[in-house]
């Protein structure tokens, strides 16, 4: 039983290319979660899922989208980098609780 | 609208000395309240997590919090601190009910002195 699971751990990214983070997770959850981490910032939503077929924003959507292609797997994709989405990222999800259940983290660095 | 607060960014103490970490919260709900751990370039850990069926919540690692509504605070202690406790620790608040995501407060760094 994995929980939570998240590739890549590392990416560096010059501005202006794109990428898709992925993560997976194997608890059966419906409801699943991207935040970001920047120091002294605590973690940040992004977007979140609360079931297949569903997206909705978090407080710093900006340059980014989501996709929840099944129940589970939610993929996060910066179409356009920029040295402001340096950070590191978190995927969670949660069951019938509210309970989140976090992936070790995606470190991405933009130049 | 919920928010929180740890009132203080860096907590050191001495290994053996007694943890106080402290946190407010505001919320237009019966909220649910979290701790969380991060140890060092890891992900984050469930310390404990209160909903309503005790004030005094138990977490792992010897870690407790206390529910106080009447001053809004869920302050996180340990008797004894352990050099492993070294880490940065968040108080989270959900609405609860819902899927929407947790409120973080911007945490506080957890230093051991041997």
């Amino acid at each position: 039983n994995a929980g939570v699971t998240q590739t890549p751990k590392f990416q560096v990214l010059k501005t202006g290319q794109s990428m898709t983070l992925q993560c997976a997770q194997d608890m059966n959850h419906n409801s699943m979660y991207w935040y970001r981490q920047d120091p002294g910032m605590g973690l940040r939503l992004i977007y979140y899922s609360a079931s297949e077929g569903t997206t909705d924003k978090g407080e710093v959507p900006n340059g980014y989208n989501v996709s929840r292609l099944n129940k589970r797997e939610f993929s996060l994709r910066l179409e356009s980098a920029a040295p402001s989405q340096t950070s590191v990222y978190f995927c969670a999800s949660a069951g019938d609780t509210d309970t989140q259940y976090f992936g070790p983290g995606t470190r991405l660095t933009v130049l | 609208a919920q928010s929180v607060t740890q009132l203080d960014s860096h907590v050191s103490v001495s290994e053996g000395t007694p943890v106080l970490l402290r946190c407010n919260y505001s919320s237009s709900y019966s909220p649910s309240l979290f701790w969380y751990v991060q140890h060092p370039n890891k992900g984050l850990q469930l310390l404990l997590k209160y909903t309503s069926a005790a004030t005094l919540v138990k977490g792992i690692n010897g870690f407790e919090a206390e529910f106080k509504k009447s001053e809004t605070s869920f302050h996180l202690t340990k008797p004894s601190a352990h050099m492993s406790d070294a880490a940065e620790y968040f108080c989270v608040v959900s609405p609860g009910g819902g899927a929407d995501g947790l409120t973080f407060g911007k945490g506080t760094h957890l230093i051991i002195q041997p």
